[in-house]
């Protein structure tokens, strides 16, 4: 079936480290995103791109570096120079609205809880 | 994007239809309203989205009001898996919008926590 995949569910890091975060798409979207969500809050935008070897920051990219080398795959690096990173991290693909002005939705992958030690 | 305004929590009994408001006093004419639902520790579920006209499909009615200043989600006949919290958000179409800025700037507020109880 088609879908999005995060993995890992789960991760826990110590202080200063830094760690990357996949989502794979195999909905053959063009467009794919990166969110953050603290507890009770909703989402904010960290990365989007919408063509490979291309990617914009969103509203709170600092502390985070993303890649996207294949149009399956966004890979999210949230870096030590990132102040509070423990959060819950969504990704997210969508039709390339560029290609399209029809209105579409956005899917969303299952999330990675990332814990700092 | 236009804010929005929607209560912090609502109950509604299992098999009940389950009306949730949204304000979007500020919304302009070329922004449509977009339902998403988060069931706890999950990705947001896109639910339906309207510009003018009301909307129906499997999931769910929305429901815009002729000044389109407020929007209410339908779901007709609420389930305990309907518990979720429930975001309204009002955003430009796909594709529209200065230099594509626009692009998945879908702006999640805090929703509401819908509580389906037996």
């Amino acid at each position: 079936d088609g879908g999005i995949t995060q993995s890992p569910k789960y991760l826990f890091r110590k202080e200063g480290q830094n760690v990357t975060l996949s989502c794979e798409q195999n909905l053959n979207h063009d467009a794919m995103y990166w969110y953050r969500q603290d507890p009770g809050q909703g989402l904010r935008l960290i990365y989007y791109s919408q063509i490979v070897n291309d990617f914009q920051k969103g509203d709170i990219a600092e502390g985070y570096s993303v890649s996207r080398e294949k149009k399956e795959s966004f890979p999210l690096t949230v870096t030590s120079a990132q102040k509070n990173p423990t959060a819950f991290y969504l990704c997210a693909s969508s039709i390339d609205v560029r290609r399209e002005v029809s209105l579409r939705e956005l899917f969303f992958g299952e999330g990675s809880r990332l814990t700092v030690l | 994007d236009a804010k929005t305004t929607q209560p912090p929590s609502m109950d509604c009994a299992e098999g009940r239809a389950a009306n949730l408001p949204c304000n979007h006093s500020t919304i302009s004419g070329n922004e449509y309203v977009y339902w998403y639902r988060q069931i706890h520790s999950q990705g947001p579920q896109y639910i339906i989205h309207g510009l003018k006209n009301n909307e129906t499909n499997e999931m769910a009615s929305l429901i815009i009001t002729e000044d389109r200043k407020s929007s209410t989600l339908i779901l007709p006949h609420a389930t305990l898996r309907d518990t979720a919290v429930y975001y309204c958000i009002v955003r430009v179409g796909w594709g529209e919008g200065a230099g594509g800025t626009s692009y998945g700037k879908l702006t999640f507020g805090q929703g509401t926590i819908l509580t389906v109880h037996p």
